[in-house]
């Protein structure tokens, strides 16, 4: 069984240019959401994917934008990028729309705004 | 916002002793309560979780307490050991909110040998 897998694992960009991070999810599961991390603090719900729709979002600007693709990979889109941006980005992945909860999660995409 | 709110932020533990971690929530709406282990360098890992209609689950060394009435979760770990040092998450999911997790800051456990 493959796990959850995210790409870049780390990555430097500078504020207002524009990210693209990459997460597959685990074998099985149709659902994708999206964290963001910042340094010592719990991860903060970005938005959600299912069967490539957005079905759910948290309290993120516009900027951050998402797909999902007929295999439920996914892509997590920043533009404009601003300093505060910079965290720890966790992409996760479970069966259903209404999920249980059970979330599995990749090893995130480290992103540094200068 | 809604809220779940954590604590202690760390926790010394001698190897062999209970760590216990808390959390209080406000949201009466939320119907599922999992915890989170994270370790540096990777993501949270599911650890165990529980549903309101339940007052304690145990799996292992680890246990969740819930008492629904005061809206407040534990974990308990007995007989802490050095490899259970990591950061712990507590989490919360609001009915209807599309499967969407609610995260406390989280609580840096030590363990020491």
């Amino acid at each position: 069984e493959t796990g959850v897998t995210q790409s870049p694992t780390h990555l430097i960009k500078t504020r207002g240019q524009q990210v693209t991070l990459r997460c597959s999810s685990q074998s099985g599961h149709n659902t994708v959401s999206w964290y963001q991390q910042a340094l010592g603090q719990g991860p903060q719900f970005i938005f959600q994917y299912y069967r490539e729709e957005e079905n759910g979002r948290g309290n993120f600007p516009p900027r951050f934008s998402g797909l999902q693709f007929p295999n439920y990979s996914s892509e997590l889109n920043v533009n404009a990028l601003e300093l505060d941006d910079s965290a720890l980005y966790l992409c996760a992945s479970s069966w259903g729309s209404a999920n249980t909860g059970e979330l599995f999660f990749g090893e995130g995409s480290r992103l540094t705004v200068l | 916002q809604q809220q779940v709110k954590q604590s202690p932020q760390s926790l010394i533990v001698q190897k062999g002793g209970i760590s216990i971690i808390n959390c209080a929530y406000e949201n009466t709406a939320f119907d599922y309560f999992p915890w989170y282990q994270q370790f540096p360098g990777k993501g949270p890992a599911l650890l165990i979780a529980i549903r309101p209609d339940v007052s304690e689950k145990k799996e292992g060394r680890f246990t969740i307490s819930f008492n629904k009435s005061a809206k407040q979760f534990s974990l308990h770990i007995m007989d802490s050991q050095p490899g259970d040092s990591a950061t712990y998450f507590c989490a919360a999911r609001s009915i209807g909110s599309q499967g969407n997790l609610i995260f406390g800051k989280g609580t840096k456990l030590s363990v020491k040998p």
